[in-house]
């Protein structure tokens, strides 16, 4: 079962560079969701989208864009990368759409900004 | 300022003693939910309490969920090397229950 799948699992960027963290569910959840995660600070919710064409922001979303045109996959995207920015990402689906489902996570995508 | 405290940050014990970690919170919330995670993966989930003053058991842990619906516990009894990782806790806000939220989290570490 593959379940939830983020890729890539390493990536290194140059401050200013963009690119896009992909995050893919075989288990047909309507609710998926970025999180990143750093030292100390748990887990910080940045994107989620509750159906396929609907998305919104979460506590950190700023620097980040998402969408969602199919209900498997939700990219990630960085337009500019800056150091902030380095940590380990998180992408999550849910079968239900409120809170008390649920999270299944993916391996987590770590980046790395110089 | 986080929604959802827990404590303590870190605790480090040895084999075959109790603790307990604490989730907080000045809110209340439709539902609590506890995940552990291990290095190099993503999160799993323990349990998820719904009810005021609901206990739910997990073999050796114990999951309570305060009465006003704020707060949650998590206790362990005679820890194993096994039970060593971050324990989260996560909630939906009061204002959306669709944006889930985590605490900081509790390192637990078992000394053998």
């Amino acid at each position: 079962n593959a379940g939830v799948t983020q890729t890539p699992k390493f990536q290194v960027l140059k401050t200013g560079q963009s690119m896009t963290l992909q995050c893919a569910q075989d288990m047909n959840h309507e609710y998926m969701s970025w999180y990143r995660q750093d030292p100390g600070m748990g887990l910080r919710l940045i994107h989620y989208s509750v159906g396929a064409g609907i998305t919104d922001q979460g506590e950190v979303p700023n620097g980040y864009n998402v969408s969602r045109s199919t209900t498997e996959d939700f990219p990630l995207r960085l337009l500019s990368a800056a150091p902030s920015q380095t940590s380990v990402y998180f992408c999550a689906s849910s079968r239900d759409r409120a809170g008390a489902g649920e999270l299944f996570f993916g391996e987590g995508s770590r980046l790395t900004v110089l | 300022t986080q929604l959802l405290e827990q404590s303590p940050q870190f605790l480090s014990i040895q084999e075959g003693e109790n603790l307990t970690v604490y989730c907080n919170s000045s809110s209340v919330f439709s539902s609590l939910q506890w995940y552990r995670q291990e290095p190099g993966e993503g999160p799993v989930l323990l349990v998820t309490v719904v009810t005021g003053g609901e206990v739910k058991k997990l073999k050796r842990l114990t999951f309570q969920f305060g009465d006003a619906r704020k707060d949650s516990s998590l206790h362990i009894t005679a820890a194993q090397p096994g039970d060593t990782g971050l324990y989260l806790c996560a909630g939906a806000t009061p204002n959306r229950d669709d944006k889930i939220i985590f605490g900081k989290g509790t390192r637990l570490h078992i000394l053998p």
